[in-house]
């Protein structure tokens, strides 16, 4: 059965620091990955999306960067943190873009201070 | 602009009544509609999902309707029960990734 993998599960770092979020996913190949973001008072906002490996698709100009080194590994970065991105961050992973159903991790509580 | 609106944020229902959870969508090209439950400090899980060319889904206690001429769906949770209590996403999609309402608070009075 297929399993996906977030961590850290909660994180604290301060303003201008970096940031690496790691997601993984285990019984499935060529999966279509994703980052999604909730924050506060917010709906769940699509980051970055990637149907293979090296390709990236960004939804959202923000102080955020994705890569994925490897078919199942997807990661969320930035060089330097702002208060505004701190939210609750969701990897998920499909078989298909659209019309299909996405798989969520159980995503990483991130607070900037 | 939001294409996806839950316009209620929350919503309290007595245990053993029935839930109605509210959608609408503003893009035409939308042809599959899915819910998601969420507890807090965890990921969404899938509830129940329809195609545009069905105005109904059924899945034990959870029904989905489909109204798209009036761009709307539903999700109807009969009986409701303490556990249902959660964070409920409306999602859709064109063929591109999931669009995400800002869900609705559900809460199941005993």
């Amino acid at each position: 059965s297929q399993t996906i993998h977030q961590w850290p599960a909660t994180l604290v770092q301060p303003v201008g620091s970096p940031l690496s979020l790691e997601c993984t996913v285990e019984g499935t190949s060529n999966p279509n990955l994703y980052w999604y973001r909730q924050a506060a008072g917010r709906g769940l906002q699509l980051l970055f999306y990637s149907v293979g490996i090296g390709q990236i698709s960004s939804e959202v100009p923000q102080n955020l960067s994705a890569s994925r080194p490897q078919d199942r590994q997807f990661i969320l970065s930035s060089k330097k943190l702002l208060l505004s991105d701190s939210g609750f961050y969701l990897c998920a992973w499909s078989v298909r873009v659209g019309n299909y159903g996405y798989t969520f991790g159980s995503g990483t509580r991130l607070t900037v201070v | 602009d939001q294409q996806v609106k839950q316009n209620s944020p929350s919503l309290s229902v007595q245990e053993g009544r029935i839930s109605i959870l509210n959608c609408d969508y503003t893009n035409s090209m939308f042809d599959y509609f899915l819910w998601y439950k969420k507890y807090p400090a965890e990921g969404p899980t899938f509830l129940i999902s329809i195609s545009s060319i069905k105005d109904k889904n059924e899945d034990g206690r959870f029904t989905v309707f489909l109204n798209k001429s009036a761009k709307h769906l539903s999700l109807h949770i009969v009986p409701s029960q303490p556990g249902d209590s959660a964070v409920y996403f409306c999602a859709a999609s064109d063929g591109t990734p999931l669009v995400f309402g800002k869900g609705t608070r559900l809460s199941v009075i005993a």
